[in-house]
């Protein structure tokens, strides 16, 4: 079964350094997105991306984000700047099409910022 | 906007039990899909279910089943027969055509006793 691969799935950070998050979507998906997960939280959504450009993102996703399909298979999140509310979760997702189709989720990078 | 209520932070079932894990949700778009997500303690998001906003029947998924209830705009998650695997968060979460990313609640700990 087609999965969603992110990579790495544990990243420690020096708080202040920049931090590159990586994922490969389900070849034929045509929307991505970035979702956190603070440890004992919900589930967020911070940015959703389609034909190569940012279509929403939340209130979180502020200056210190940024998100780029750098060629035709990864989906990266970058974080400049990391603070120590960044540790979280980060969950890559992909989907077919549009809001009634079924979103795969990745494996998840667990990002500790100390 | 969008919202996702999940009220059972934790609930406990005998093992072959059933289980039902409640979710209510508000909206005021007329389209929209609701999913259920599973977490185990290693992290990932596995899909359960889904049921389409204008899907007349309940969605049923093996042992996961979505009890939909429109009016009251409830999508309550049955799982037959528990087992010990079943042991994980529980999020209910949902999309738009006004938007495609998911909302989630605040997830259910179910915890599954022998």
């Amino acid at each position: 079964e087609p999965e969603v691969t992110q990579t790495p799935s544990h990243q420690v950070t020096q708080m202040g350094q920049e931090v590159i998050l990586r994922c490969v979507p389900i070849s034929n998906h045509l929307y991505f997105y970035w979702y956190r997960q603070i440890l004992g939280q919900k589930v967020e959504f911070l940015v959703s991306f389609y034909n190569n450009e940012i279509s929403e993102k939340s209130e979180i996703f502020d200056d210190q984000f940024s998100v780029e399909r750098p060629d035709g298979s990864n989906f990266t999140l970058k974080i400049r700047s990391t603070k120590l509310e960044d540790s979280a979760m980060y969950f890559c997702a992909s989907s077919e099409a549009s809001f009634n189709y079924g979103y795969t989720f990745g494996s998840g990078t667990r990002l500790t910022v100390v | 906007a969008q919202k996702i209520t999940q009220t059972q932070p934790g609930m406990f079932v005998q093992e072959k039990e059933a289980v039902t894990l409640d979710c209510t949700y508000d909206t005021s778009d007329q389209s929209y899909g609701l999913f259920w997500y599973k977490q185990p303690s290693s992290g990932e998001m596995i899909f359960l279910i889904y049921q389409g906003s204008y899907d007349e029947q309940n969605a049923t998924e093996g042992r996961y089943s979505l009890n939909f209830q429109k009016a009251r705009k409830s999508a309550n998650l049955v799982i037959s027969a528990s087992q010990l695997g079943d042991s994980a968060m529980y999020f209910c979460a949902m999309s738009s055509n006004a938007g495609n990313m998911l909302t989630f609640g605040g997830g259910t700990r179910l915890m599954v006793k022998p």
